[in-house]
């Protein structure tokens, strides 16, 4: 398996566009959770799905942030509109079940600047 | 508010020498705690793990220990290698249901 594929790797924008992020989890994972990296606050959690159904979105700092997964095979993290402050790296992660033994599989992550 | 605390950004270590990361916690519910190490570039990957109902799991050159009355836990490297360095996260959870909360991370260097 190739793994979480995460698109684009990079992307910049101007303040005010909107930027969607995509994910493609591990075929066969049933959840799938989208974190965001930053140097003040570390990874925080913003949102997970189990079976595409949004379970927990505490973590979406505000309302200018969706996450949807339409089918078990792509989820998407969209900004609209983006500030400078979105500036960050988003990683998302999935694994084949939650109990406590299991693992987050990682993608690559993207890399947001937002001008 | 941090529940899961990595006091450290960073640590240098010589290479052979013990890398000792620490992390400690606010949460008394968590219930497994893992490690992951991330490398630039790249996503983090799992490294370790220990459940609450132990204080010890080793694995290689990797060892995790667990003191539950001080909520804190200690990733144990030894002997370090140049490929150590990466940055490693402290993550945990209660009972897996909610994803794991991570920790800050701490930027380990290890020099020849």
């Amino acid at each position: 398996d190739a793994g979480v594929i995460q698109s684009p790797r990079h992307e910049v924008t101007e303040m005010g566009q909107e930027v969607t992020l995509r994910c493609k989890p591990i075929s066969g994972h049933d959840y799938l959770f989208w974190y965001r990296q930053t140097m003040m606050r570390g990874l925080e959690l913003l949102i997970y799905f189990n079976n595409n159904v949004p379970i927990d979105d505490s973590g979406m700092p505000e309302d200018r942030f969706s996450a949807k997964m339409p089918n078990a095979s792509f989820s998407t993290l969209k900004i609209q509109p983006s500030e400078p402050r979105d500036s960050a790296v988003y990683f998302c992660a999935s694994s084949l079940n939650w109990d406590s033994n299991e693992k987050l599989f990682f993608g690559s992550g993207t890399q947001l600047s937002v001008l | 508010d941090q529940q899961v605390k990595q006091n450290s950004p960073s640590l240098s270590v010589q290479e052979g020498r013990i890398s000792i990361l620490n992390c400690d916690y606010t949460n008394s519910m968590f219930d497994y705690f893992l490690w992951y190490k991330k490398y630039p570039a790249e996503g983090p990957t799992f490294l370790i793990s220990i459940s609450s109902i132990k204080d010890k799991n080793e694995d290689g050159r990797f060892t995790v220990f667990l003191n539950k009355s001080a909520k804190h836990l200690s990733l144990h490297i030894v002997p370090s290698q140049p490929g150590d360095s990466a940055v490693y996260f402290c993550a945990a959870s209660v009972g897996g249901a909610d994803g794991l909360t991570f920790g800050k991370g701490t930027h380990l260097i290890i020099q020849p």
